[in-house]
């Protein structure tokens, strides 16, 4: 069964940072690109990043560019999204999410809710 | 990239079928045969219903159904069902770089 568990989620202040963790499991995960989508409370669903399998290609959406880093580990099976300089509009529910050819998340983890806050 | 635009809202009797549209442009929704459709219920994580246009995935109900044409994708429901109430948004590819694009999101009511 595949299953994706975000993590690191929590309340920061603007201009901090945040680091998030997706633990994949269920599938070969070194075998398939991986996103980060968010949904800020009440609001729809944007695509943050991308990174594929290899983490040789990586994109941002234009409102994190600059300020979020995606990265991987296969060994250890895990999705990374740093965050700095967050700002009020980050504030949202973060999914990691699995590639499937253009879909953007065949499946989806349970989300980790970032607050950005003073 | 603007989002795609559907409807706030939809509704439909136990039974009855409802069609929710996707809008967008032709560097996106008419660009690519690569629209999506999630259905994501209060506090869950959004479930993948259609893709590629109108391929289900393993498990979902025959009863939901995706088509394009030109710039619109469209979602259809047939037969509703009580669980059927729920969020729907739909997704488009718009190529490398830009990658993905939702929809605003269309509130089902099953009334």
């Amino acid at each position: 069964e595949v299953q994706l568990v975000e993590s690191g989620g929590g309340l920061v202040q603007p201009g901090g940072s945040l680091r998030l963790s997706c633990a994949a499991s269920g599938f070969t995960f070194s075998s398939y690109s991986m996103n980060w989508v968010r949904q800020a409370p009440g609001k729809g669903l944007e695509w943050v990043s991308y990174i594929s399998s290899s983490s040789s290609t990586i994109y941002y959406a234009d409102s994190v560019k600059g300020r979020f880093t995606i990265s991987r580990d296969n060994a250890k099976n895990s999705l990374y999204l740093q965050m700095n300089n967050l700002r009020a509009e980050d504030t949202a529910v973060y999914y990691c999410a699995r590639v499937l050819l253009r879909t953007p998340g065949d499946y989806w983890g349970q989300g980790t809710l970032v607050t950005v806050s003073s | 990239q603007s989002a795609l635009t559907q409807p706030a809202s939809v509704s439909g009797s136990p039974g009855q079928s409802i069609t929710i549209s996707c809008t967008g442009t032709s560097s996106d929704v008419g660009g690519y045969n690569s629209v999506s459709w999630y259905q994501q219920h209060p506090g869950k994580a959004p479930k993948l219903m259609i893709y590629d246009v109108n391929k289900r995935p393993s498990g979902v109900s025959n009863r939901f159904s995706g088509s394009k044409s030109g710039n619109t994708a469209s979602l259809t429901i047939s037969g509703l069902q009580a669980e059927d109430e729920a969020d729907y948004y739909c997704c488009s590819y718009a190529g490398s770089s830009l990658n993905w694009v939702f929809g605003g999101g269309t509130k089902l009511t099953v009334l």
